[in-house]
């Protein structure tokens, strides 16, 4: 089955402990990015990624990062996470977005405590 | 700055009706519009999208209203059904390569 997957689903933290959600897609997609879901914000792009090993910043990269090192994977990487971290992150994928869309994965909802 | 404002927030319609959901963009070099809809628990689908040298896709019960010159596109759901009750989100990108730009949303229940 094509999808997105991502682990885990749920994750409660400490402030200050790092931490990585990942992403893994079996669709031999290009095109790959992380957003995250806040209530009455929609959803906000946080890193994208349009090959292996090229990434770019989306609208609030603050406090993440990502590597895209195999063309099927792309980790989201908290360094030390915070309380306004916390959050309902999304993976997604496409061959190309602007012609195909994007395929998301199930979500990761993250506490920061 | 908010590149892409939806409206309304929630909208409640019976079974059968015809919701309507608006979104205005301010940036003109936008080429693609999608429409994305989100069950509780599930990550948004690709519904429908269009691009802007067309004024109106239909796929199913579900058609995209575009209007250029306004820099408005809406998403109306023919002959409405429970099942249809969800978060829909519009979206607009420029070249679609380096993601989507969303709306806030719209939490949409379909009354029996």
């Amino acid at each position: 089955e094509a999808q997105v997957t991502q682990n885990p689903r749920y994750l409660i933290t400490v402030t200050g402990k790092k931490l990585t959600v990942t992403c893994s897609q079996n669709m031999n997609h290009e095109y790959m990015s992380w957003y995250r879901q806040d209530p009455g914000l929609g959803l906000r792009q946080i890193y994208y990624s349009m090959n292996v090993e090229v990434t770019d910043k989306g609208d609030v990269p603050e406090g993440y990062k990502v590597s895209r090192k195999e063309k099927r994977n792309f980790p989201l990487i908290l360094e030390s996470p915070s309380p306004n971290q916390t959050s309902l992150y999304f993976c997604a994928s496409s061959l190309h977005p602007g012609t195909y869309g994007y395929t998301f994965g199930s979500g990761t909802r993250l506490t920061v405590v | 700055q908010q590149q892409v404002k939806q409206s309304p927030q929630s909208l409640i319609v019976q079974k059968g009706g015809i919701p309507i959901i608006n979104c205005a963009y301010e940036n003109t070099a936008f080429d693609y519009f999608p429409w994305y809809q989100q069950f509780p628990g599930k990550g948004p689908a690709l519904l429908i999208a269009i691009r802007p040298d067309v004024s109106e896709k239909k796929e199913g019960r579900f058609t995209i209203s575009f209007n250029k010159s306004a820099k408005q596109f809406s998403l109306h759901i023919m002959d409405s059904q429970p099942g249809d009750s969800a978060t829909y989100f519009c979206a607009a990108s420029i070249g679609g390569a380096d993601g989507l730009t969303f709306g806030k949303g719209t939490h949409l229940i379909i009354q029996p």
